[in-house]
């Protein structure tokens, strides 16, 4: 079954101990996207990745980064969470059949708190 | 940076049909407009995309005028089941960047 799948779904930790939100797809995508989910705010991408080894900032990749070694995996990590990066986040992969073209697939989603 | 703005909420009856426009006035030249669906606790699904004039698909049509600064998301004879947030997204491409700009969504809500 074509997927993208995330985890931990629910991951609750406290502010400073780094954590990783790891992100698979099955479907030789090249695009992959990080976006996390508040409330009023709708979704703001963090981080993107073209392909592997290339990924770029999204609007809001402050506290974040991501790696992007392998063409499935697109693992977001949080060095030194903070009690704002409690959110909803999306993992999304996407094929890049042309230019400007996404129809991404998103993944269930991480429920994140930092107390 | 490109900015999208759509209506925040809409009420409809079952078996109406639907409209939500989504502004966005600096879509990049080759940008292709894309709405989303999303329920709540769900990741957003695709719906419909489109570059220019009309589209249309199993379950909706999209239409965008010439100058491609809005679109049009359409949902023949809503039902329950359509209750949901849609989200309007173009990308933006400057400077060799993909970032992608979702809008700020229309939560729709269908009533019996």
């Amino acid at each position: 079954e074509a997927q993208v799948t995330q985890n931990p779904r629910y991951l609750i930790t406290v502010t400073g101990k780094k954590l990783t939100v790891t992100c698979s797809q099955n479907m030789n995508h090249e695009y992959m996207s990080w976006y996390r989910q508040d409330p009023g705010l709708g979704l703001r991408q963090i981080y993107y990745s073209m392909n592997v080894e290339v990924t770029d900032k999204g609007d809001v990749p402050e506290g974040y980064k991501v790696s992007r070694k392998e063409k499935r995996n697109f693992p977001l990590i949080l060095e030194s969470p903070s009690p704002n990066q409690t959110s909803l986040y999306f993992c999304a992969s996407s094929p890049t059949k042309g230019q400007g073209t996404y129809e991404q697939y998103f993944g269930p989603g991480t429920r994140l708190t930092v107390t | 940076l490109a900015k999208t703005t759509q209506p925040i909420s809409m009420d409809s009856y079952e078996g109406q049909e639907v409209n939500i426009t989504c502004s966005h006035n600096n879509i990049a030249t080759n940008d292709y407009i894309t709405w989303y669906q999303q329920f709540p606790s769900q990741g957003p699904r695709f719906i419909i995309q489109g570059y220019k004039t009309k589209v249309t698909n199993e379950v909706a049509s999209l239409f965008i005028p010439a100058d491609r600064k809005s679109s049009t998301l359409s949902l023949p004879r809503v039902s329950l089941s359509d209750t949901a947030v849609y989200y309007c997204l173009v990308g933006l491409k400057s400077y060799n960047t993909d970032k992608l700009i979702f809008g700020t969504g229309t939560r729709l809500q269908v009533f019996p």
